[in-house]
């Protein structure tokens, strides 16, 4: 059971916008920043979302990132088959000193 | 470039030990803190412990508390990890990670291929 609820499963079809949820507590995402990780199927996590709505270098603006109170959300428009991959929020949990992660959301381009 | 490298996953029996390596390179290794995240197979990002660059704050997931010891060599750019007492449920591949930022506004911007290790009689 994660800290953090993401929900298990996503999907959308080429061009459309798809939104994945992270849900936590006032000891983690209430009081603290929440990053997103993309994983593609057998390779190691990246980071495309931190301190809730900034984007490294390289990741394209089709990635947004947005946090209200306890919950937190990713956005992607304009969806393309590379986008296919594992979603994973995370954030810093002060009352289990350690990061804590969601369960992840696997999405699916159709 | 930014490059983590790990090293030294297997097979152990349960109750065995296993010390993993993260070699990094790109970077003043001694200026960041440094985690360790793992994923059992089919399941989620877990994390584990950090280290901070200095080495004089130290962390773990009560998972791994009192069997798992993370520790560093700034002048061999090197982090390890000690796992004893080894469970099923510690297989995992296990990544080491680069932290940026300060604890409640941090995030793992580099991450390493990740080692397998299997907990298995």
């Amino acid at each position: 059971q994660s800290v953090l609820t993401q929900p298990p499963s996503a999907s959308g079809t080429p061009g459309q916008r798809v939104t994945i949820s992270c849900s936590g507590s006032s000891s983690n995402i209430g009081s603290c920043a929440v990053n997103w990780y993309q994983q593609p199927p057998g390779t190691a996590p990246r980071l495309l979302i931190y301190t809730n709505n900034q984007r490294p270098s390289g990741v394209p603006d089709r990635f947004s990132g947005s946090k209200s109170g306890t919950s937190a959300s990713l956005a992607i428009s304009g969806l393309l088959s590379e986008d296919e991959a594992d979603y994973y929020c995370a954030a810093w949990d002060d009352s289990l000193n350690g990061w804590v992660f969601g369960g992840g959301t696997k999405l699916t381009v159709l | 470039e930014v490059q983590l490298v790990e090293s030294g996953g297997g097979l152990v029996q349960p109750g065995g030990s296993l010390r993993l390596s993260c070699a990094g390179t790109g970077f003043t290794f001694s200026a960041y803190t440094i985690n360790w995240v793992r994923q059992a197979p089919g399941k989620g990002l877990e994390w584990v412990s950090c280290i901070s660059g200095s080495t004089n704050v130290i962390y773990y997931a009560d998972s791994v508390k009192g069997r798992f010891t993370i520790s560093r060599d700034n002048a061999k750019n090197s982090l390890s990890l000690q796992m004893n007492s080894l469970r099923d449920e510690d297989t995992a591949v296990y990544y080491c990670a680069r932290v940026r930022g300060l604890l409640t506004d941090s995030w793992f911007d580099a991450w390493g291929q990740g080692t397998v290790v299997t907990v298995s009689s």
